[in-house]
C-alpha cells in the first residue's frame, strides 16, 4: 500500500519567509509525528497528533513553529518568519496507534538563505 | 539523564565481514526499542523492534539484534555485510507510557569496503 508521502521534496526559502509543509499519512494510521534532521542537532521529535486528542507540541522549538492535522488524516506544519538555524530535513511519520510501530515519509529538505 | 547512546559515529568494514552496531540507553524502565537505516537521501526505513519477549529479534535484509537488560543495550549484527547495507543507522526508543515520540540516538554511518 502507499507509504507516507510528504511535499514539496525541496524547499528552499528566504529568511523571514513563511513556509508551510506538508504530510499524507498512511491511510487508516491514527498517529502522526514529525521530526526535524539537522546536522547540529539530530533526528528530533518535534510534535505530535493522536485521533481527536490535543496534540503533544512540546517538543517544538518555538512560537514560529505549529502544525494542524485536519480530518485526522493530512498534517501540515507552518514555520513563521524562517530563519537559517531552521534549515534541516523535516520527516513526517505514522503508526497505527500510539506506541506502535512508526513509518516515516521522505522528507522536506528545507533551506532558509 | 536519559538518553539513547550510539558510541560509534563511523564504522567501516570490509564486504562479506560481520557487522556490530552498538546502542545503550539510560531509562528508569526498559523501553521500547528500534533500529532504523536511513540511505543517502531515503527516508527512514525501520529494520526491527523489540518490545518485548524474545531477547533476540530478527529484522529485515538480514539483521538481527539482541535486548541485554543487564547492559541496557539493543546491538544490531548482520552476520555478513553487503555493499548495499552502507547507510546511517539508527537507534531508537519510546518510553512506555509517558509519550510515543522516538527518541534517537546520533547515529552510525556505515561504510562497506570493496
Amino acid at each position: 500500500g502507499a507509504g507516507v508521502s510528504q511535499s514539496p521534496s525541496n524547499k528552499v526559502t528566504e529568511k523571514g519567509k513563511d513556509v508551510e509543509l506538508r504530510c499524507d499519512p498512511i491511510s487508516g494510521h491514527t498517529a502522526l509525528y514529525w521530526y526535524r534532521q539537522s546536522l547540529g542537532q539530530g533526528l528530533e521529535f518535534l510534535i505530535y497528533f493522536q485521533g481527536n486528542s490535543a496534540p503533544d507540541k512540546s517538543g517544538l522549538p518555538s512560537d514560529r513553529f505549529s502544525a494542524e492535522r485536519t480530518g485526522g488524516s493530512v498534517s501540515t506544519l507552518t514555520i513563521q518568519r524562517t530563519q537559517q538555524e531552521d534549515s534541516a530535513v523535516y520527516l513526517c511519520a505514522s503508526s497505527y496507534d500510539r506506541e506502535d510501530t512508526q513509518y516515516f515519509g521522505p522528507g522536506t529538505r528545507l533551506t532558509v538563505l | 539523564a536519559q538518553s539513547v547512546t550510539q558510541p560509534d559515529i563511523h564504522i567501516t568494514v570490509s564486504e562479506g565481514a560481520s557487522l556490530e552496531l552498538r546502542c545503550n540507553y539510560s531509562y528508569g524502565a526498559t523501553p521500547y526499542l528500534f533500529w532504523y537505516v536511513q540511505s543517502p537521501g531515503q527516508g527512514l526505513q525501520l529494520l526491527l523492534k523489540y518490545f518485548s519477549g524474545d531477547t533476540l529479534v530478527q529484522g529485515i535484509k538480514g539483521f538481527e539484534a539482541e535486548f541485554k537488560r543487564s547492559q541496557s543495550s539493543f546491538n544490531l549484527r548482520k552476520p555478513s555485510v553487503h555493499w548495499s547495507d552502507a547507510a546511517e543507522y539508527f537507534c531508537a526508543v519510546v518510553l512506555k507510557g509517558s509519550g510515543d515520540k522516538l527518541t534517537f540516538g546520533t547515529g552510525t554511518r556505515l561504510a562497506v569496503r570493496p
